[in-house]
């Protein structure tokens, strides 16, 4: 898997777009982005994937620049459930490697 | 719903006994299931690819004699804790993947499902 940067940590307010980046400069042409989070206690929920195009599905839209080597994950209204540690992931492959992820606040 | 399912989600053990983790797939068959732990405030750390039919694989530094998986079946994956010791107390995760994908198949970008997690506590 290609190695993926994420910010450690972000808050969000409640209502708000909740933007999520992601650094993937070392992708290759075949692995996909995948995001995940996980609330405490709890196993990874797949939130979104994608290889080239934007994606948008019920939970969230995946940006994915031109080049690829970044993607954006936008949560369009955050709540305080969404409080959780989301990971980007970068695979070309059902064996995944998780860094730190990112943990995200959601505030009233 | 859930595609992958784990079992038990909870369990204590005393320390010198083993306990055993089930992982099924629900929705479909798998060929291939993953393990993997995390211990508290740190990521999920791949521990060993469980194979149908065959050996399982681990990562380096994952002792094959304490963590045992069997992938007796296209849709259970178990793995086993030997010995249990307090430092072996963590979240277990697995995920799964379809056997229609095949070995040596290009990856066409599925949706990974993991399970829901099971809590060891040895004590």
């Amino acid at each position: 898997d290609a190695k993926t940067t994420q910010p450690p940590s972000m808050d969000c307010a409640e209502g708000r777009a909740a933007n999520l980046p992601c650094n993937h400069s070392t992708i290759s042409g075949n692995e996909y982005v995948y995001w995940y989070r996980q609330i405490h206690s709890q196993g990874p929920q797949y939130i979104i994937h994608g290889l080239k195009n934007n994606e948008t599905n019920e939970m969230a839209s995946l940006i994915i620049t031109e080049d690829r080597k970044s993607s954006t994950l936008i949560l369009p209204h955050a709540t305080l459930r969404d409080t959780a540690v989301y990971y980007c992931i970068a695979s070309n492959d059902y064996k995944l490697s998780f860094g730190a992820g990112t943990t995200v606040t959601v505030r009233a | 719903g859930a595609v992958v399912s784990q079992h038990p989600s909870r369990v204590i053990c005393k320390s010198g006994t083993s306990v055993k983790i089930e992982c099924r797939s629900l929705d479909f068959q798998a060929t291939t299931m993953f393990w993997y732990r995390q211990f508290p405030k740190q990521s999920l750390m791949l521990m060993a690819t469980s194979n149908e039919g065959s050996k399982a694989t681990y990562e380096q530094g994952v002792e094959k004699d304490k963590f045992l998986i069997n992938h007796a079946s296209l849709t259970l994956s178990t793995l086993t804790v030997t010995s249990a010791h307090p430092e072996d107390s963590s979240f277990y995760i697995c995920s799964a993947q379809p056997t229609t994908t095949g070995t040596g198949k290009i990856f066409s970008g599925n949706t990974i499902y993991f399970g829901e997690g099971s809590w060891l506590t040895v004590v």
